[in-house]
């Protein structure tokens, strides 16, 4: 079946400590997208790829890192400098066409320990 | 103004009965729309895109109003599984990459 896959599903984080989210498609999509998604607010976009080894920051890239050495691979480094990561943390992705929606991934949900 | 607003509910209704939801945006220059569901500490998942001429898809009505820059959804006959959070979602974008941007999302509560 064709999907993105997302993993961990939780994920848990000390001071100072980089974690790495993986997302994975494998629908052929050309572009993917990184959100995060906090209590009571819409989703907001951290990153996103049109094409393998590019990449643009997003609305909220501060403390975030990527990498896109892969069409079907895209993850999401969360640094030690962003300091509020607590977040359910969304992959997308989609076709070149943008009247064609945004499928998603079922999440990570990282948390500071 | 938020660039999509929509009103947070909760919108607590019986079985059966016909709801809807609106959702306003601020960009004139948005291209395509589209409806998601998301159920709690779930992904969100595509209802339905929204076209000009109106769409139905089974139970579900989706409207677009460009002049008034407003989206609607209307769910007839709601079953216990319509109850989830409902997503309004604009592209602003015309071209390649697509600049989503989500509402904070209508809570629908169907109860027995």
């Amino acid at each position: 079946d064709g999907g993105i896959t997302q993993s961990p599903k939780y994920l848990f984080r000390k001071e100072g400590q980089n974690v790495t989210l993986s997302c994975e498609q494998n629908l052929n999509h050309d572009a993917m997208y990184w959100y995060r998604q906090d209590p009571g607010q819409g989703l907001r976009l951290i990153y996103y790829s049109q094409i393998v080894n590019d990449f643009q920051k997003g609305d909220i890239a501060e403390g975030y890192s990527v990498s896109r050495e892969k069409k079907e691979s895209f993850p999401l480094t969360v640094t030690s400098a962003q300091k509020n990561p607590t977040a359910f943390y969304l992959c997308a992705s989609s076709t070149w066409d943008s009247n064609q929606p945004q499928h998603f991934g079922d999440g990570t949900r990282l948390s500071i320990l | 103004r938020k660039e999509v607003e929509q009103d947070p509910g909760p919108f607590n209704v019986p079985e059966g009965a016909t709801v809807a939801f609106n959702c306003t945006y601020s960009n004139s220059a948005s291209q395509s729309f589209f409806w998601y569901r998301q159920d709690c500490r779930k992904e969100p998942k595509l209802l339905m895109s929204v076209y000009s001429s109106g769409n139905e898809d089974g139970r579900f009505t989706a409207q677009l109003n460009r002049a008034s820059q407003y989206i609607s959804l209307l769910i007839r006959d709601s079953k216990l599984s319509d109850s989830a959070t409902y997503l309004c979602v604009v592209n602003t974008r015309n071209t390649g990459f697509q600049k989503l941007v989500f509402g904070t999302g209508t809570r629908l509560l169907v109860s027995p």
